[in-house]
């Protein structure tokens, strides 16, 4: 069964690096979003892109944060200057459409650590 | 702003028990319903998407209802199993837009 792939599994990252987290959306699905999930704190929506530009953002998602689809098979998300409060398992998530009876389908997430 | 609660935070059960947990979410401007089973180190894997008030939705052991109106749905698990250990996530979905907001979820335990 196709599935979402998210590389690295485990990033460490120095406070104020730059850091890009990478994603293989399903092939033929055309709507992706990044969530991420604090220890111990709910799954919260960061951003969702469709046709190369981005359709709704959360108010975490602000100017260090941006997301890229570079060729037809990666979506990234570049976090560009990390905080410690950055810490977090980082999912990405891809949907064929977005009709009223589609489901999410999510990668392993990576979880980012920032020292 | 809009919240989603899970209820219990945990459950722990023996074999063979059957079980049930709660996510309730705003009544207002509901659009989709989304459960999701997710074990550690793994991907949430998809279980149902709910729309219509009143669905029922069943996979294998596994049943999840829908209540639009007063806003909850329960997901019931028959004779639950060991693999059935993971943390069940409700996500509420308001308009047509991707934006998922999710409950804290519950942990299921199922001792041998």
């Amino acid at each position: 069964e196709p599935e979402v792939t998210q590389t690295p599994s485990h990033q460490v990252t120095q406070m104020g690096q730059e850091v890009i987290l990478r994603c293989v959306p399903i092939s033929n699905h055309l709507y992706f979003y990044w969530y991420r999930q604090i220890l111990g704190q709910k799954v919260e929506f960061l951003v969702s892109f469709y046709n190369n530009e981005i359709s709704e953002k959360s108010e975490i998602f602000d100017d260090q944060f941006s997301v890229e689809r570079p060729d037809g098979s990666n979506f990234t998300l570049k976090i560009r200057s990390t905080k410690l409060e950055d810490s977090a398992m980082y999912f990405c998530a891809s949907s064929e459409m977005q009709g009223r009876n589609q489901p999410q389908h999510f990668g392993d997430g990576t979880r980012l650590s920032i020292l | 702003i809009l919240n989603v609660e899970q209820s219990p935070q945990s459950l722990h059960v023996q074999e063979g028990d059957s079980t049930n947990f709660t996510c309730s979410f705003p009544s207002s401007n509901f659009y989709a319903l989304h459960w999701y089973r997710w074990e550690t180190a793994k991907s949430p894997e998809a279980l149902f998407v709910m729309t219509l008030n009143g669905d029922e939705k069943k996979k294998g052991r596994i049943s999840a209802t829908l209540n639009t109106k007063e806003g909850y749905s329960y997901l019931y698990i028959k004779g639950s199993q060991p693999e059935d250990s993971a943390t069940y996530l409700c996500a509420f979905k308001r308009n047509q837009g991707g934006k998922l907001i999710f409950g804290q979820g519950t942990e299921l335990s199922v001792k041998p």
